[in-house]
């Protein structure tokens, strides 16, 4: 069965650094989202993309997020100068067009900014 | 702004029992309504949704039940299986926003 891919599972980086969050959506899938998950709180929505362009974002999403789908198979979560507070696990999704309403997860990228 | 809430962190049944596990939301918009499992170090897993023309939908051993007028919604799982252990939360929609609203999660544990 087809299934999310993310990669790396774990990232270390230091305050102030850029990380890049990577993530496979499964293949005929053309709508992609991701959420994050602080440690003992809930999954919060971060932003969805759809034809290369986001469709909606939180407030989360602010200017240090950045997403991009530079090829066709990967979607990227970039955050410019990472704050102690981006610790968290970041789930990439996607879903079909037919059936946008179903997003499929990935298993999660678990970001630990020191 | 808790618009999607889970009241019980943990709920524990027997092998063979039904698990109930449920939520409640506020914002009267939404219409779309999923459940999905998550084991540790995993992502969450797509159960079952209710669109909010239903009021029940099943699919197999889970059963979902939506009372619109209660804002609230319940996960039925029977029987229940020791590899139902997992934490599952529910999350809700706008229809034409893909942005789900995850409640905080319940824990639940079948004990062989």
């Amino acid at each position: 069965e087809p299934e999310v891919t993310q990669t790396p599972s774990h990232q270390v980086t230091q305050m102030g650094q850029e990380v890049i969050l990577r993530c496979v959506p499964i293949s005929n899938h053309l709508y992609f989202y991701w959420y994050r998950q602080i440690l003992g709180q809930k999954v919060e929505f971060l932003v969805s993309f759809y034809n290369n362009e986001i469709s909606e974002k939180s407030e989360i999403f602010d200017d240090q997020f950045s997403v991009e789908r530079p090829d066709g198979s990967n979607f990227t979560l970039k955050i410019r100068s990472t704050k102690l507070e981006d610790s968290a696990m970041y789930f990439c999704a996607s879903s079909r067009l037919a059936n946008l309403e179903t997003q499929y997860f990935g298993p999660g990228t678990r970001l630990l900014v020191l | 702004d808790q618009q999607v809430k889970q009241n019980s962190p943990s709920l524990s049944v027997q092998e063979g029992r039904i698990s109930i596990l449920n939520c409640d939301y506020t914002n009267s918009m939404f219409d779309y309504f999923l459940w999905y499992k998550k084991y540790p170090a995993e992502g969450p897993t797509f159960l079952i949704s209710i669109s909010s023309i239903k009021d029940k939908n099943e699919d197999g051993r889970f059963t979902v039940f939506l009372n619109k007028s209660a804002k609230h919604l319940s996960l039925h799982i029977v029987p229940s299986q020791p590899g139902d252990s997992a934490v599952y939360f529910c999350a809700a929609s706008v229809t034409g926003t893909y942005k789900y609203i995850f409640g905080t999660g319940t824990r639940l544990k079948v004990l062989a």
